[in-house]
């Protein structure tokens, strides 16, 4: 079954220290793959997707993603996190149905707590 | 600005009441979307719907209602039969991009409550 995970619940860092999110997946093709920011009591605001092309893609706030085939890994990162960083991060897979409507499923989430 | 707006930001429910939820796009988008957030879980899907007058039941749709008038407009009910309806509620729309690609934009949520 196609799956997406997320193995770190919480992640604490410093500010200014470099950040790097796991996601895993689980599909027999290539898939779309996705990462959102939702800040407490928020909507999700995406940050970055890849489809097709460079496996390394930018996003916005910093944020880059490098997709991996062979580890079906999707993993988000930044350089130097900022208080403002702290939030939940969703990673997603899509593309996962032939038909018109592409389901997206969604990893449980990774909370990111920044220490000043 | 266009976007996605979600209405009230909070909402309180009596047993055995009917509720519902307001979603409105001006993104001009043709898909809209659903969710249930429930803590330390990712989304679950609720309804989605493709195009106007048609929506089809996602992975948990059983106490859930909606209709799809307008292109714009996709409110979801929760009904008495929803049990447990305590709950963040996303609704999202599409667009087709990138060949076929449909990113989705969430709006800023609707926090239910039992009272």
């Amino acid at each position: 079954a196609q799956s997406v995970t997320q193995p770190d619940i919480h992640i604490t860092v410093s500010e200014g220290a470099s950040l790097e999110l796991r996601c895993n997946y689980s599909y027999g093709a290539t898939p779309y793959l996705f990462w959102y920011v939702q800040s407490p009591g928020q909507g999700l605001q995406l940050l970055l997707k890849y489809f097709s092309g460079d496996t390394l893609v930018q996003g916005i706030k910093g944020f880059e993603a490098e997709f991996k085939r062979s580890q079906s890994s999707f993993n988000l990162r930044k350089p130097s996190v900022h208080w403002s960083d702290a939030a939940e991060y969703f990673c997603a897979v899509g593309g996962l149905m032939k038909t018109s409507y592409d389901k997206v499923i969604f990893g449980p989430g990774t909370s990111l707590s920044v220490i000043p | 600005d266009g976007g996605i707006t979600q209405s009230p930001k909070y909402l309180f429910r009596k047993e055995g009441q009917n509720v519902t939820l307001s979603c409105e796009q001006n993104l001009n988008h043709d898909a809209m979307y659903w969710y249930r957030q429930d803590p330390g879980q990712g989304l679950r899907l609720i309804y989605y719907s493709q195009i106007v007058n048609d929506f089809q039941k996602g992975d948990i749709a059983e106490g859930y209602s909606v209709s799809r008038e307008k292109k714009e407009s996709f409110p979801l009910t929760v009904t008495s039969a929803q049990k447990n309806p305590t709950a963040f509620y996303l609704c999202a729309s599409s667009i087709d991009l990138d060949g076929g690609l449909k990113t989705q934009y969430f709006g800023p949520g609707t926090r239910l409550l039992v009272l």
